[in-house]
């Protein structure tokens, strides 16, 4: 089975510009979740989605969104960038949306905000 | 929210039992306990899970106690392949919906 699949690998941005990341869970998992990797902050928790409904969502801005579509695929948007948002930001996707984080993460995309 | 904590750093040589414990206030009552394992320029990779007691499987034992306030990922007889990053993932609920918090992390060093 293939792994999480994520889209682009490395990004470079300018501050203001917005940005769209895309990911493909394992075939079969319906549930995604998006996470901030960052030095100082560590791994911090965007969202989740299920079935195209976003069941839970971290402690950030509304700049910072996503959507699931209908095969589970997901993208997450980051608008109107700032320096602080580079960080490498990791796909995780998980049978169903259940007490047990079981998630299978894909390789990350790295966002330089300059 | 759920609050975590987890050592910085260990070291340890080849062959060795080590014990990475996570501290956790405020979990959800309903929600399991996970363990991950993370290399550089790689995501997270799952260890192992828990609700209470103990349990085990191929590469770890995870031992939570009844308060279920903290963790202790065991990992029997590390090998070099085992440096790496490892984090502890609790869920809490906050107004109705479910949080995730990962530890910050315990960096294990594994030396011949």
């Amino acid at each position: 089975k293939a792994g999480v699949t994520q889209t682009p690998r490395y990004l470079i941005k300018t501050r203001g510009q917005q940005v769209t990341l895309s990911c493909s869970p394992i075939s079969g998992h319906r549930s995604v979740s998006w996470y901030q990797q960052t030095p100082g902050q560590g791994l911090q928790f965007l969202f989740e989605y299920f079935s195209e409904t976003q069941r839970n969502k971290g402690n950030f801005p509304g700049r910072f969104s996503g959507r699931q579509f209908s095969n589970s695929r997901s993208e997450m948007n980051v608008s109107t960038l700032e320096l602080g948002d580079s960080a490498l930001y990791l796909c995780a996707s998980s049978l169903r949306a259940t007490s047990s984080y079981e998630q299978y993460f894909g390789p990350g995309t790295r966002l330089t905000v300059t | 929210l759920a609050k975590t904590t987890q050592p910085i750093s260990m070291d340890s040589y080849e062959g060795q039992e080590v014990n990475i414990t996570c501290s956790h206030n405020n979990i959800a009552t309903n929600d399991y306990i996970t363990w991950y394992q993370q290399f550089p320029s790689q995501g997270p990779r799952f260890i192992i899970q828990g609700y209470k007691t103990k349990v085990t499987n191929e590469v770890a034992s995870l031992f939570i106690p009844a308060d279920r306030k903290s963790s202790t990922l065991s990992l029997p007889r590390v090998s070099l392949s085992d440096t790496a990053v490892y984090y502890c993932l609790v869920a809490s609920r906050d107004t109705g919906r479910r949080a995730l918090t990962f530890g910050s992390g315990t960096r294990l060093q594994v030396q011949p």
